[in-house]
């Protein structure tokens, strides 16, 4: 029964560069939340996204930042002309409804050069 | 404007006593809180919850107390273990809003 799966694990970007982080929640969830994490900083939300659907959307960047979460595979954070403030770790979790605890993959460590 | 504030960057404790890592929230419509544990280039994992109805929840080595009045909560381990040293992480919500506020973490170090 495989967790929550990100990858890649580490992403390297120059700056101007569009960055695709995928998550693919664990079996049977079909609730996905990114978070980001800042170096020195907790874990910011960022968005949650059910089948098809943006449900809150209020941490995301106005710019820039896309999320989304097709009826078939994974989700996917995208991030368009990454600059070096986008470098921080993006973590996906997911759940099998609202009111149950949500389990988190391993995060995607983004560095922008 | 931190919500959920871990005023301690770091804890270092002995094998065997006890850990207590503090939490503080500031939004009084907070009304379910966690604890999640986290390893270096890991995701966070889920520890203990509870809710704000209630004012101590128990998982073995594990106790989180609740003081809403003071909008306080701490997680306690007892005995610690080598094996615990890790990053918490307290998070609070309202539930049904689906958003985790978490804190900045307090990296907890036992010694054996």
């Amino acid at each position: 029964n495989a967790g929550v799966m990100q990858n890649p694990r580490h992403l390297v970007r120059r700056r101007g560069q569009e960055a695709r982080l995928r998550c693919s929640p664990m079996k049977g969830h079909s609730h996905v939340y990114w978070y980001r994490q800042l170096p020195e900083e907790g874990l910011k939300f960022m968005v949650y996204l059910q089948k098809e659907n943006i449900i809150d959307e209020s941490g995301m960047p106005k710019e820039r930042f896309s999320a989304e979460f097709p009826k078939e595979g994974p989700s996917i954070l995208r991030i368009q002309q990454v600059v070096r403030g986008d470098s921080a770790a993006y973590f996906c979790a997911s759940s099998d409804n609202r009111n149950t605890e949500a389990f988190f993959g391993q995060g995607t460590r983004l560095t922008v050069v | 404007d931190q919500q959920v504030k871990q005023n301690s960057p770091s804890l270092s404790v002995q094998e065997g006593r006890i850990s207590i890592l503090n939490c503080d929230y500031t939004n009084s419509m907070f009304d379910y809180f966690l604890w999640y544990k986290k390893y270096p280039a890991e995701g966070p994992t889920f520890l203990i919850s509870i809710s704000s109805i209630k004012d101590k929840n128990e998982d073995g080595r594990f106790t989180v107390f609740l003081n809403k009045s003071a909008k306080h909560l701490s997680l306690h381990i007892v005995p610690s273990q080598p094996g615990d040293s890790a990053v918490y992480f307290c998070a609070a919500t309202v539930r049904g809003s689906e958003k985790l506020v978490f804190g900045k973490g307090t990296k907890l170090t036992v010694n054996p």
